[in-house]
């Protein structure tokens, strides 16, 4: 089945532990991004990816790093996590004109 | 910047039809997306249009776009309760990023 998957898919961290929410894709798809999704914010994009080991930056890429070393992966980093970055996350991979969205991890940081 | 609006709430009776309305800023798009978000799920896409199209029908979904006045709106006819979500309009970016509006709940009443 083709899909997005993402892990954890609920975190709960303290300030300043760095962590990894990973989000691997089974399509092939060489453009994959990663989304924030806050209350009255609607869905913003942090990072994205045109292929392996090409990654930049999205609206909101402050306190967040990702790495494209193989085409279906794609991890987002909070190397040190603050309250400001709880949030619902969610991973995409794109093909042509379509999207494909992960399941979400929820973040909080305490 | 480019940008997506749509109200925040919409409250409909079942069997009514909803109609989410969406304006954009960016007169370049080429496609426009409907995405649908269940409680405590991901985001599903339901329906996109071509930006040469002014109507697409699918089933009970149909989306109007006016290109001129950089309107989209996605009509729901014969709305159930499993229609309540929150709806998003989006468009793709100069980056190829989505940029989504804030999303608008939709509440159906029995």
């Amino acid at each position: 089945e083709a899909q997005v998957t993402q892990n954890p898919r609920y975190l709960i961290t303290v300030t300043g532990k760095k962590l990894t929410v990973t989000c691997s894709q089974n399509m092939n798809h060489e453009y994959m991004s990663w989304y924030r999704q806050d209350p009255g914010l609607g869905l913003r994009q942090i990072y994205y990816s045109m292929n392996v080991e090409v990654t930049d930056k999205g609206d909101v890429p402050e306190g967040y790093k990702v790495s494209r070393k193989e085409k279906r992966n794609f991890p987002l980093i909070l190397e040190s996590p603050s309250p400001n970055q709880t949030s619902l996350y969610f991973c995409a991979s794109r093909l042509g004109n379509t999207q494909y969205f992960g399941p979400g991890t929820r973040l909080t940081v305490l | 910047g480019e940008d997506v609006e749509q109200s925040l709430f919409l409250s409909v009776r079942e069997g009514d039809s909803s109609v989410i309305n969406c304006t954009y800023t960016d007169s370049s798009s080429t496609y426009l997306y409907w995405y649908k978000q269940e409680p405590g799920a991901g985001l599903q896409l339901l329906t996109y249009i071509f930006s040469n199209m002014d109507m697409k029908q699918d089933q009970r979904l149909t989306v109007l776009l006016n290109k001129k006045d950089k309107h989209l709106s996605l009509r729901i006819a014969d709305t159930q309760t499993g229609d309540s979500a929150i709806y998003f309009c989006a468009d793709i970016g100069s980056q190829g990023n989505l940029i989504f509006g804030k999303g608008t709940k939709l509440s159906v009443k029995p």
